[in-house]
């Protein structure tokens, strides 16, 4: 297994330019989320999904937007991108019990907004 | 909402040294605990995983305790090495199975 993908590793993008962080995740794990990382600082939740066609906003929805037409892929999108969004950006996901089990994690998106 | 705090914020050793990571939770209604490891500038690796019905876990020369009813969890490197240099990560399960996390322990082995 491949375990949980994402893509790009690096991004800069200008101020009010839009993208897609790619995450995938090979594992058939229902749960899948997308976390934010600021310098010295812990992950902050962004958004969640429970299934295929279901989401649901975190701590820090403002600003993205996701979708999950599959159980593998979990895309985030920013539409008008700000340098408050400059962080890293980690996609992970859990097995199909959800509670009580290992979350697993990609290797990280480093995103730039200049 | 859950808060997790982890202290001290950065510790330096010399190597062969035993230490201990502390990380505390403000809402003890957990079902686990996971500590993670992350180097600089690359993803998280999970180290352990202990469930709320379990008082500990250990994985080589990694040991991570859990104290529900105080809110506290420890993680104990034994006779520490320089490729144990990392920030360590604690972090706990919310509503939505997602982890809240502490902002983490910069751990520095000096050889």
């Amino acid at each position: 297994n491949a375990g949980v993908t994402q893509t790009p590793k690096f991004r800069i993008l200008k101020i009010g330019q839009s993208m897609t962080l790619q995450c995938t995740q090979d594992m058939n794990h229902n749960y899948m989320y997308w976390y934010r990382q600021d310098p010295g600082m812990g992950l902050k939740l962004i958004y969640y999904s429970v299934g295929a066609g279901i989401t649901d906003k975190g701590e820090v929805p403002n600003g993205y937007n996701v979708s999950r037409s599959t159980t593998e892929d979990f895309p985030l999108r920013l539409e008008l991108a700000a340098p408050s969004q400059t962080s890293v950006y980690f996609c992970a996901s859990t097995p199909p019990s959800g509670g009580g089990l290992e979350q697993f994690f990609g290797p990280g998106t480093r995103l730039t907004v200049l | 909402k859950q808060e997790v705090t982890q202290i001290p914020a950065a510790l330096s050793v010399p190597e062969g040294e035993n230490l201990v990571l502390n990380c505390s939770f403000t809402d003890s209604a957990i079902y686990n605990l996971q500590w993670f490891r992350q180097d600089p500038g690359k993803g998280l690796t999970s180290l352990l995983l202990i469930q709320s019905s379990q008082r500990e876990q250990t994985s080589g020369r990694l040991n991570a305790s859990l104290d529900k009813s105080s809110g506290r969890s420890t993680l104990y490197i034994a006779a520490s090495q320089p490729g144990d240099s990392a920030t360590y990560l604690c972090a706990v399960p919310g509503g939505a199975n997602n982890l809240f996390f502490g902002t983490g322990t910069r751990l520095t082995v000096i050889p």
